[in-house]
């Protein structure tokens, strides 16, 4: 596609339910972030992939979340045993490399636990 | 610790000019990035600044000055569909890129 797809757009989970998030990057990028946005935030990085294997995964919270990206391109955010603290806006984005390249995002995928 | 600072709100008039700062402190430096953000939308790229000075395009200008660890972003001829938040983004050692919490910029008629 021409840009960064996410799906779904909006999720409505109950607390302690498990929930996958997709994201299908721009053909050709190999860098792929994953950040989620709370109201009046700048974006929190989660994890970052260098092609299929998570280059850093420093910024995931707890091990609750996990991410993948096998064929290095799709990528799935994973949350078990969801929180209502786990609420935001999840966005992904991709670079065409890891240095210096502007990142392109999706239009995110809005969480609600209740 | 690695901080960005910029101003929460900034109200500006149609066809007016406005400068949204931003100062950083980070482990290195390898660029700075300004995003504007609509609301309920994703971020979209607007400048990308690595050398000191000033880069135009357009209605929009970012300056940089690394001895400062500050940058701006100068809007021009304000129209309306340029209420957003302006994000402040600065890449560091690990090319990790942190950032501000925006700047929510309202246009009046």
């Amino acid at each position: 596609g021409a840009g960064v797809s996410q799906t779904p757009s909006n999720k409505v989970t109950e607390k302690g339910k498990y929930v996958e998030l997709r994201c299908d990057p721009i053909s050709g990028h190999t860098a792929l972030y994953w950040y989620r946005q709370s109201l009046g935030q700048g974006p929190e990085f989660l994890i970052y992939f260098q092609g299929t294997g998570a280059a850093d995964d420093s910024g995931l919270p707890n091990d609750r979340f996990f991410a993948v990206r096998p064929e290095g391109s799709v990528s799935t955010l994973k949350i078990q045993r969801t929180e209502r603290g786990d609420s935001a806006v999840y966005l992904c984005a991709s670079s065409l490399t890891f240095e210096s390249s502007p990142l392109h995002f999706g239009n995110g995928t809005r969480l609600t636990v209740t | 610790g690695q901080n960005i600072d910029q101003p929460t709100e900034m109200t500006a008039t149609e066809g007016a000019i406005v400068q949204i700062n931003c100062t950083y402190q980070t482990s290195g430096f390898n660029g700075l990035f300004w995003y504007q953000q609509h609301a309920g939308e994703a971020p979209t790229f607007l400048s990308y600044n690595v050398l000191d000075g000033l880069e135009e395009k357009g209605r929009f200008s970012s300056f940089l000055s690394r001895s400062k660890g500050y940058s701006y972003l100068l809007l021009k001829e304000l129209q309306m569909k340029d209420s957003a938040s302006y994000l402040c983004a600065v890449m560091d050692s690990n090319y990790q890129l942190i950032w501000g919490a925006g700047t929510k910029l309202i246009i009046k008629p």
